[in-house]
């Protein structure tokens, strides 16, 4: 049973450049997360899909953006990147009707972006 | 706003134990979750509290008081695979989602 994948699992790119991120989770998943975590500091939540559908969004900017398919799959795509934007971007699922007293996340090992 | 605290560096030697604490002042609170994180991979479940008490796991143990704010991870028997970050996590229950800590990275010395 595969867990949570994403990729690529480096990538650099310019100040001013669009990239595009990829995540499938875990078998049986539908629901997915997408974290920035800074080097030494805890996941930011960026945003959550559900059906197809946006249902929850952090305190991101609209240069950020995803998108969800029907296998579940996910994208997070960021425009215009900033040199701020270089992080590990992960990816977490779980499913959407687990008990919430059980709402664990499974994470990807994540996507690295180096922005220069 | 939202606040979760956490040393950000502890050292340990290894077959001893060791505690990490975590303080939070949040607006909700629906549970509080550990994770390890090591260098370059993803962070992993440890424990869930959302009662006050001691959760026991085999060589874990992570423990709850809602009404000091505060939690610990209690880790016995220290191996050098231990060393790691450890994230703290609240759960809200206004959104359900997770406001993390910066995490204590955990260094164990033989």
């Amino acid at each position: 049973d595969a867990g949570v994948t994403q990729s690529p699992t480096h990538l650099i790119k310019t100040r001013g450049q669009q990239v595009t991120l990829r995540c499938s989770p875990k078998s049986g998943h539908d629901t997915v997360s997408w974290y920035q975590q800074a080097l030494g500091q805890g996941p930011q939540f960026i945003f959550q899909y559900y059906e197809e559908e946006e249902r929850q969004r952090g305190n991101f900017p609209d240069r950020f953006s995803g998108h969800q398919y029907p296998n579940y799959s996910s994208e997070l795509n960021v425009n215009a990147l900033l040199l701020g934007d270089s992080a590990l971007y992960l990816c977490a699922s779980r499913p959407h009707r687990q008990n919430l007293a059980k709402n664990i996340q499974y994470f990807g090992a994540g996507t690295r972006l180096s922005v220069l | 706003g939202q606040n979760i605290d956490q040393p950000t560096e502890m050292t340990a030697t290894e077959g001893a134990i060791v505690q990490i604490n975590c303080t939070y002042q949040t607006s909700g609170f629906n549970g509080l979750f550990w994770y390890q994180q090591h260098a370059g991979e993803a962070p992993t479940f440890l424990s869930y509290n959302v009662l006050d008490g001691l959760e026991e796991k085999g060589r874990f143990s992570s423990f709850l008081s809602r009404s000091k704010g505060y939690s610990y991870l209690l880790l016995k028997e220290l191996q050098m695979k231990d060393s790691a970050s450890y994230l703290c996590a609240v759960f809200m229950d206004s959104n359900y989602q997770l406001i993390w800590g910066a995490g204590t990275k955990l260094i164990i010395k033989p």
